[in-house]
């Protein structure tokens, strides 16, 4: 089954903990993004990556990192998180960055105390 | 400022009752509009990508068109399985990379 999956789904944490939340896609897509979900603000895009090794910033990129050493991996890295990240993060891929679409994991829903 | 905006925020409709949602951008270098449907709980799910005006797509009850400053998703005689959240999204070209900007939603409920 064509899928995104997110690792974990929910998490508590305390501000400065180091934290990864995993995303892997089995459809062999180029393309992966991540963004969180915050009442009233809608979607916005935190980084995004066009290919293994290649990425860049969203609109919100600050106190987080990624890497993409595999095609189907995107983990996406908090490394001294606050509680103003609390938030429901979404991980998607997508084929190409013209003709595509876009699927979405499950979300991981972050609170950061 | 590159912006979406969506209206209305929420939408209650009866069985059967067509309407429309509205996605209206500010944008320059669009690169494709996007529209997703999203349950509570879940991660969008996508429906449509439109590309230029006058571009139409149909799915079901769904039809999605653009024109150069807005873009509408028509619902005609819904059902109550239809209720959920809409989002669209538009993807311009910034510095020779790709951003994308979705709106906040409209929150449909269908009721029997």
């Amino acid at each position: 089954e064509a899928q995104v999956t997110q690792n974990p789904r929910y998490l508590i944490t305390v501000t400065g903990k180091k934290l990864t939340v995993t995303c892997s896609q089995n459809m062999n897509h180029e393309y992966m993004s991540w963004y969180r979900q915050d009442p009233g603000l809608g979607l916005r895009q935190i980084y995004y990556s066009m290919n293994v090794e290649v990425t860049d910033k969203g609109d919100v990129p600050e106190g987080y990192k990624v890497s993409r050493k595999e095609k189907r991996n995107f983990p996406l890295i908090l490394e001294s998180p606050s509680p103003n990240q609390t938030s429901l993060y979404f991980c998607a891929s997508s084929l190409g960055t013209a003709v595509e679409t876009q699927y979405f994991g499950p979300g991981t829903r972050l609170l950061v105390l | 400022e590159d912006q979406v905006t969506q209206s209305p925020e929420a939408l209650r409709l009866q069985e059967g009752e067509s309407s429309s949602l509205n996605c209206s951008y500010t944008v320059s270098g669009l690169r494709g509009l996007f529209w997703y449907r999203q349950d509570p709980g879940k991660g969008p799910e996508f429906l449509f990508t439109l590309y230029s005006a006058g571009e139409e797509k149909e799915k079901e009850r769904l039809k999605a068109t653009l024109t150069k400053k807005e873009s509408f998703l028509h619902i005609t005689a819904p059902k109550p399985e239809d209720s959920a959240t809409y989002l669209c999204a538009v993807r311009l070209v910034v510095d020779s990379s790709y951003k994308l900007i979705f709106g906040s939603g409209t929150r449909l409920l269908v009721r029997p």
